[in-house]
């Protein structure tokens, strides 16, 4: 999991509620990625950050919102209008070596999101 | 997008045996990696492989790539029951920083 922290591992919530994962990381990368796993499926991408102050919805944004007010956090807030909120929410930081990014991934541990 | 697809979805085999998981991806990439989920986990990296390279070794890990069917394939040889996880592949998408990744292939090592 290296320098990647999400917190807490995991969450439940009622129906109707918008709720924030954290995402923290110290390895001082810029790009940061939030992804979604279903049971026995793959990652999809939700959002991606390149850079401070910017980001990029990605395959299924909708229901979701981040923000990017520095550069070690990158929280994800599921909001009410997600319609299937409950899943296996992953946060992940780009790799670069010597100034050159292979785009290989940093991954958290997960948050296990449940909605009653 | 789903660019990666693995084969297969499952895969049981005894301690000791060698495992083949293949992927197969649909657009032009300039690498492609496989990772390595253990239960309730994150994703750990394995391998990265460039699109002009054909074959790389890490380990027990052997990676072999044909750009020109546009599929790869992870061997895990002498594979142990510690090896027991979910298996995915990602490709980029021709120089993006964006992976997509495969629906995995669910690997069991019976001791």
């Amino acid at each position: 999991d290296g320098g990647i922290t999400q917190s807490p591992k995991y969450l439940f919530r009622k129906e109707g509620q918008n709720v924030t994962l954290s995402c923290e990381q110290n390895l001082n990368h810029d790009a940061m990625y939030w992804y979604r796993q279903d049971p026995g499926q793959g990652l999809r991408l939700i959002y991606y950050s390149q850079i401070v102050n910017d980001f990029q919805k990605g395959d299924i944004a909708e229901g979701y919102s981040v923000s990017r007010e520095k550069k070690e956090s990158f929280p994800l807030t599921v909001t009410s209008a997600q319609k299937n909120p409950t899943a296996f929410y992953l946060c992940a930081i780009l790799r670069v070596v010597g100034g050159l990014s292979y785009n290989e991934q940093f991954f958290g541990p997960g948050t296990r999101l449940t909605v009653l | 997008s789903q660019q990666g697809e693995e084969d297969p979805q499952a895969l049981s085999i005894q301690e000791g045996e060698n495992a083949t998981m293949n992927c197969s991806y649909k657009t032009s990439i300039n690498n492609l990696q496989w990772y390595r989920q253990n239960s309730g986990r994150g994703l750990v990296h394995l391998i990265l492989i460039r699109s002009n390279e054909r074959e790389k070794h890490s380990g027990r890990l052997r990676v072999t790539l044909d750009t020109s069917k546009k599929s790869s394939s992870l061997l895990i040889t002498a594979s142990r029951a510690a090896d027991t996880a979910s298996y995915f592949c990602a490709t980029d998408q021709g120089g993006s920083e964006k992976l997509v990744f495969g629906k995995g292939t669910k690997l069991t090592v019976n001791p």
